[in-house]
């Protein structure tokens, strides 16, 4: 099946640093890839979806300011998220969606955000 | 835009029982309806999913009901083992390459063994 990583799986960082993790398709080329975020107990929030050579759409309520996202290549996304606060600290995971006719997409294994 | 809604929240049974879960849909341009099982600090993985040609989907233990008309799908895991114990999640999307999924709120199973 297709895989996609993340990476890091997790980081510490400290409040006003940015920190950029990294989200690739490793078997398949995604045209698209998606951002969430997961809040402990809550379910995946939608960032913003990633078209590759084009700029990223971002959900009602995301500063797309303060979360950077690239997709360089069908085969790598990376969100940066600028200014980091301990607010920020969650669990990302970014997912991807191969061509037509698929429709189901992939998850990455998430990165741990810490922002002390 | 569209918003899925699931129940239960939480949701515990006995070994060798039957669990389900609900969910509706506001979208009746949805048409491609996933579930994860997501175990703590994990990725969701994709257990079952259904489009809206079928109405009714099995694999093994797991099952998946879509009743369009009334935009609602439901999962039925027969006889829970204590590793089906995690948060469950349904899903809704407009079945396009590139269309992104909207979650609904999440089931946590617990099975007792």
């Amino acid at each position: 099946g297709a895989v996609v990583s993340q990476h890091p799986s997790w980081v510490i960082c400290k409040s006003g640093t940015s920190v950029k993790i990294e989200c690739r398709s490793l078997d398949f080329q995604a045209t698209t890839m998606f951002w969430y975020r997961q809040f402990p107990k809550q379910s995946l929030m939608l960032m913003a979806t990633s078209n590759e050579g084009s700029k990223a759409t971002y959900e009602q309520g995301v500063e797309k300011d303060k979360f950077l996202i690239n997709h360089a290549s069908l085969t790598l996304s990376t969100l940066t998220v600028t200014s980091a606060h301990p607010e920020d600290s969650s669990f990302y995971i970014c997912s991807a969606g191969g061509q037509a006719p698929l429709v189901e997409q992939y998850f990455g294994p998430g990165t741990r955000l810490t922002v002390t | 835009g569209e918003n899925v809604e699931q129940h239960p929240s939480t949701l515990s049974v006995q070994e060798g029982d039957s669990a389900v879960i609900k969910c509706t849909y506001s979208d009746s341009a949805s048409n491609y309806f996933p579930w994860y099982k997501q175990e703590l600090g994990k990725r969701p993985q994709l257990i079952i999913d259904i489009r809206s040609n079928v109405g009714e989907k099995k694999d093994q233990r797991i099952a998946v009901t879509l009743n369009k008309t009334a935009k609602h799908f439901s999962l039925h895991i027969t006889e829970t083992q204590p590793e089906d114990s995690a948060v469950y999640f349904c899903a809704a999307s407009i079945g396009a390459a590139g269309n992104k999924l909207t979650f609904g709120g999440g089931t946590r199973v617990l099975v007792k063994p």
